[in-house]
């Protein structure tokens, strides 16, 4: 089955050490994104890549970045974690057409001790 | 930017219908999508709406309103298995989601 796959499903790392997450998708799709989302909050986009043309929103702490070396990867770097970014990493693919449907990982849940 | 507003909470009883209300204020628009998200899992789609009018998929229906920035999601025959909480989002190839509600289905 196509799919978006999130590893791992659960990150616990210490104050201030970096972590990567990954995604990989089958799906083919054009449109790669990072959403966090806080317990009880939307999930809030982070950044997306549109083919390889990086886009970053304009609140994104500089302390993620992310990186996709081919269509099916992408990886998401949280340099120097802090307690407040403890939530879940949610990956999600797009045909990247005017009304596209997204197709979500299962998710990397972030503890920050 | 995108404003989006959903009630926090709704709860009823197996077997009835419950209608989840969102209105939103947008710079850029090409749909309204409606997303199921199980506590801890990712969202999985369920329907949207690119005109004015209602989709209906099965049990449930989502309707839109383009002029009144508004849409509703319409969860008919509820079962327990429809506890969840319901993301409203809109956008185009880029999404905005609301925070969700959260339905609670009881026996």
């Amino acid at each position: 089955d196509a799919m978006v796959i999130q590893n791992p499903r659960y990150q616990v790392t210490q104050f201030g050490k970096p972590v990567t997450l990954s995604c990989s998708q089958t799906l083919n799709h054009n449109v790669m994104y990072w959403y966090q989302q806080k317990s009880s909050q939307a999930p809030k986009l982070l950044f997306h890549y549109y083919d390889k043309d990086f886009n970053n929103e304009a609140d994104t702490p500089d302390n993620f970045q992310s990186r996709r070396p081919n269509t099916s990867f992408c990886f998401l770097d949280i340099r120097s974690p802090g307690l407040g970014d403890a939530a879940m990493y949610l990956c999600a693919t797009g045909d990247g057409s005017g009304a596209n449907v997204l197709t979500f990982g299962a998710g990397s849940r972030l503890t920050v001790l | 930017g995108q404003n989006i507003d959903q009630p926090t909470e709704m709860t009823a009883t197996e077997g009835a219908i419950v209608q989840i209300n969102c209105t939103y204020q947008t710079s850029g628009f090409n749909g309204l999508f409606w997303y199921q998200q199980h506590a801890g899992e990712a969202p999985t789609f369920l329907s949207y709406n690119v005109l004015d009018g209602l989709e209906e998929k099965g049990r449930f229906s989502s309707f839109l309103s383009r002029s009144k920035g508004y849409s509703y999601l319409l969860l008919k025959e509820l079962q327990m298995k429809d506890s969840a909480s319901y993301l409203c989002a809109v956008g185009d190839y880029k999404l905005s989601f609301g925070a969700g509600t959260t339905v609670t289905v009881r026996a």
